[in-house]
């Protein structure tokens, strides 16, 4: 088992539609990051959280410490919102990568 | 504008041959890593350097080797030894390395390599 999981693997969604991505990990972390991968392979960092919630347009990501979990929100979706989406543990002295969530948004 | 840059974005070589993976950054970061990513399988830690002249092993070291002669540069060579070299290369960098507190990663656009 990972010891940072992510749920759906793959997610697509209409334009417009309210977005969750789950993750999940099992080692204690002292912040998680959020990433976005486009389809050419850059990595682009959306947050860097360690406690209760943080939003920057459309995106939400909120996370609970006891619950060992955190969620990526994308409101009114668009199209160019299509991206591999990864979060990432901080874990003592290295980031742990969960296996990322393919998202596509159809217009 | 700062920020990380990786040259080539797609390289080719034979199998056999040693290859140099490129990796600048202008943001004054004094930590730096090398990634590979994989289908299917989350980025994994292949080395890293808090300071110029130091770096430490990842979790998939072998096969690799790395100098970190200027803080702005940190070159990954992937070796005839490594066993399955063709994958996606990422570069990152950080304000400070992961042992002196959580410190965001800025991502460089990473470099493709197809070993045959």
């Amino acid at each position: 088992k990972n010891e940072v999981e992510q749920s759906p693997q793959n997610l697509t969604a209409q334009e417009g539609e309210f977005i969750t991505i789950n993750c999940s990990y099992s080692v204690g972390i002292s912040a998680l990051h959020w990433l976005q991968q486009h389809p050419g392979g850059g990595i682009v960092s959306l947050f860097m959280l360690s406690s209760g919630k943080k939003k920057h347009g459309r995106l939400i990501a909120t996370i609970n410490i006891q619950e060992k979990h955190s969620s990526l929100h994308i409101t009114a979706s668009h199209p160019r919102d299509s991206a591999v989406y990864i979060c990432a543990a901080y874990n003592t002295d290295k980031l742990i990568f969960g296996t990322g969530t393919r998202l596509q948004v159809f217009p | 504008d700062g920020g990380i840059t990786q040259s080539p974005k797609y390289l080719f070589r034979k199998e056999g041959q040693n290859v140099t993976l490129s990796c600048e950054q202008n943001l004054n970061h004094d930590a730096m890593y090398w990634y590979r990513q994989d289908p299917g399988q989350g980025l994994r830690l292949i080395y890293y350097s808090q300071i110029v002249n130091d770096f430490q092993k990842g979790d998939i070291a072998e096969g690799y080797s790395v100098s970190r002669e200027k803080k702005e540069s940190f070159p990954l060579t992937v070796t005839s030894a490594q066993k399955n070299p063709t994958a996606f290369y990422l570069c990152a960098s950080s304000m400070g390395g992961m042992r002196q507190g959580v410190h965001e990663q800025y991502f460089g656009p990473g470099t493709r390599l197809t070993v045959t």
